[in-house]
Order: structure tokens, then sequence, then C-alpha cells
């Protein structure tokens, strides 16, 4: 399968715990994004790169959200001290500049509890 | 500000007929419009796309309108499938931000 992936397909947190998800974009995209989405809503844009640069971040990715695309392959977000709002499906999803279609991963599910 | 708007939360459909879903945008910025497809706890499957600078693309069953001048498009889907059933969402793509910006989505029922 040559998609896009994402790990963990689920998570269930305590409070205040950090978790990181993992995203491989499609092996010769140069962009990535992460989108949020809960219940009811479209996906919301947290963050995108340009091969290892993190060229815009949303207003909704507070301090405890950081994003990582060190080598310009895979990428991660990190939230730290999970709150119950943080609950939703994290969305990766990778393009290639030049096009206009973004290619989604199946998403994580995170429940912080 | 919602830029992206799906006005209908809900659709059903008889199977072999036409369904019709409807998006407002509100930013003529956007470049490029795309409909995804998603069934519940999967990502987003992209389905189909249209460039601001037509009016009509097609593939296969689908077909999207644009209709630049009143910021509105529409995925046509016919014959309606029962497989079809899913939650569509329209996104408009800038190119000067590479940013996508979805709609809240519509349900999307077809009945057999």
């Amino acid at each position: 399968d040559t998609g896009v992936s994402q790990n963990p397909r689920h998570k269930i947190t305590k409070r205040g715990q950090n978790v990181t998800f993992r995203c491989d974009p499609i092996s010769e995209h140069n962009r990535l994004y992460w989108y949020r989405q809960t219940l009811g809503q479209g996906p919301e844009f947290l963050t995108y790169f340009q091969n290892e640069a993190q060229l815009e971040k949303s207003r909704l990715l507070s301090d405890r959200f950081s994003a990582e695309r060190p080598k310009g392959s895979f990428s991660t977000l990190e939230i730290q001290r999970t709150e119950q709002g943080d609950s939703a499906m994290y969305l990766c999803a990778s393009s290639l500049a030049g096009t206009d279609e973004a290619f989604f991963g199946q998403g994580t599910r995170l429940t912080v509890v | 500000d919602q830029q992206v708007k799906q006005n209908s939360p809900s659709l059903s459909v008889q199977e072999g007929r036409i369904s019709i879903l409807n998006c407002d945008y509100t930013n003529s910025m956007f470049d490029y419009f795309l409909w995804y497809k998603k069934y519940p706890a999967e990502g987003p499957t992209f389905l189909i796309s249209i460039s601001s600078i037509k009016d009509k693309n097609e593939d296969g069953r689908f077909t999207v309108f644009l209709n630049k001048s009143a910021k509105h498009l529409s995925l046509h889907i016919v014959p309606s499938q029962p497989g079809d059933s899913a939650v569509y969402f329209c996104a408009a793509y800038n190119s000067g931000t590479y940013k996508y910006i979805f709609g809240t989505g519509t349900r999307l029922k077809v009945l057999a």
C-alpha cells in the first residue's frame, strides 16, 4: 500500500499525558498536512510542511501541540498535557507541489479520558 | 468565519436516481475545489476536483459543476448506488496559501 499511513489508528490516554502520532506520506509528496476533525465538523487545518520546513501553523495549534518533519519524509504530531477537548480524529494528508489533490491517511482517533 | 459551507447536513436519495450535493464559498481566491468522501472511522478519500477556470469536470458517475459568479459548486452522482452512502466534504484550495478549507459535510444515504 503506497497511500498515506498513520499510526496509531486509535489512542486512549489519560488527561495530562503526552501523546505522539506518526504520519508517513506518499513517498514522492513534498507537502504534508495535519488536520483535526471533531464530530459534525469538517477537517480543520492545523499545520503544514513543505519538505522539512513548517510553513504555517493554525491558531488552533496551541503551545501544547508540536509537529515535526525532520527529514522531509515522515512527520510526528505531539500533544503535551492532553485535555479532554483534544479528543478528535487527527488526519494527515500529503500532496505533490504543483498538483491540487491532497490524499489523506486513515486518521488517528484520540480519546482523552 | 466559515469560508466553505455545506448547508445540507443530510440527503436521502433512492438508488438509481441522481444525488446532488451543494457547496458555497466566500473567498474568490480559491483556485481549486475538491470533493472528498468519508466513511466512519476512516480518512477522507479524494473523489474529484475542478479548477477555478473550468465550469465542469466529469469522472464516471461523478460530475462537479462550478458557478464562479455565484461562488457555488455542486457534485452530481448518477446513478446513485448504496455504496455511495457516506459523508461528502467539499474543500477549497488556495494555491497562494497551500491550504485546503473544508465544509462541514453532507451525509448522503442512498436507499436500496
